[in-house]
């Protein structure tokens, strides 16, 4: 069966220290994924996407990996803060390309 | 702009009641699609349109009906709410079909309690 699941429920780590998020998917061959950032309370809002022919992706202290072959991609917050503590979600596009599919998030907890 | 707008913010229905959730866009997004989220199982896609006058069921559909009112309305409605329909809605928009890669803005949601 189809699956998409994220490392942890929960992750907790010291600021300023490198936070690394999980998701890994099955029985999906998504042509890109992306990374949303949720709060609470609130709507996901859009962070990255990263295409099935790039390696990786940055954008300021966000970094996204994407490996195909282990169907796992990696995101990364360098220089962590308070700040960043929300719940994260990875998105990849369905075997049809018709619509996205969600990860059920790991919440980030920076702790200063 | 506004963004994705959707009405109302909290609502709690008794079962078997019926209620139209609102959403409305300003970014002139062709698509918009319906989700629910229950904790530890993220997004699940209710219903989408492609485009003004088209809908589509996602992975859950039973118990909800839709209305592409037109390009910027998109409503979902609960005929006969049952207390498994008690979740966290959210509305979305994007520029084109997910397929193409195009991003999806969310609204802020609407927290459903069916007793």
């Amino acid at each position: 069966s189809q699956k998409i699941e994220q490392n942890s429920e929960a992750l907790n780590i010291q600021e300023g220290k490198t936070a690394t998020l999980t998701c890994n998917y099955t029985n999906y061959s998504p042509a890109y994924l992306q990374w949303y950032r949720q709060d609470p309370g609130r709507g996901p809002v859009f962070l990255l996407l990263i295409r099935e022919n790039e390696k990786e992706k940055r954008k300021e202290r966000l970094k996204v990996t994407f490996d195909t072959t282990l169907k796992q991609s990696l995101f990364h917050i360098t220089a962590s803060q308070p700040a960043d503590s929300a719940t994260y979600l990875c998105a990849l596009d369905d075997n049809y390309g018709q619509n996205f599919v969600f990860g059920p998030g790991t919440r980030l907890s920076v702790l200063p | 702009n506004a963004g994705v707008t959707q009405t109302p913010k909290f609502q709690v229905l008794k079962t078997g009641q019926s209620m139209t959730l609102q959403c409305a866009q300003d970014m002139n997004h062709n698509s918009m699609y319906w989700y629910r989220q229950d904790p530890g199982m993220g997004l699940r896609l209710i219903y989408y349109s492609a485009s003004e006058g088209t809908t589509d069921k996602g992975e859950v559909p039973n118990g909800y009906n839709v209305s592409r009112l037109n390009k910027r309305e998109f409503s979902l409605r609960l005929e006969s709410a049952a207390p498994s329909q008690t979740s966290v809605y959210f509305c979305a928009s994007s520029g084109d079909r997910q397929g193409q890669g195009d991003t999806q803005y969310f609204g802020p949601g609407t927290r459903l309690t069916v007793l």
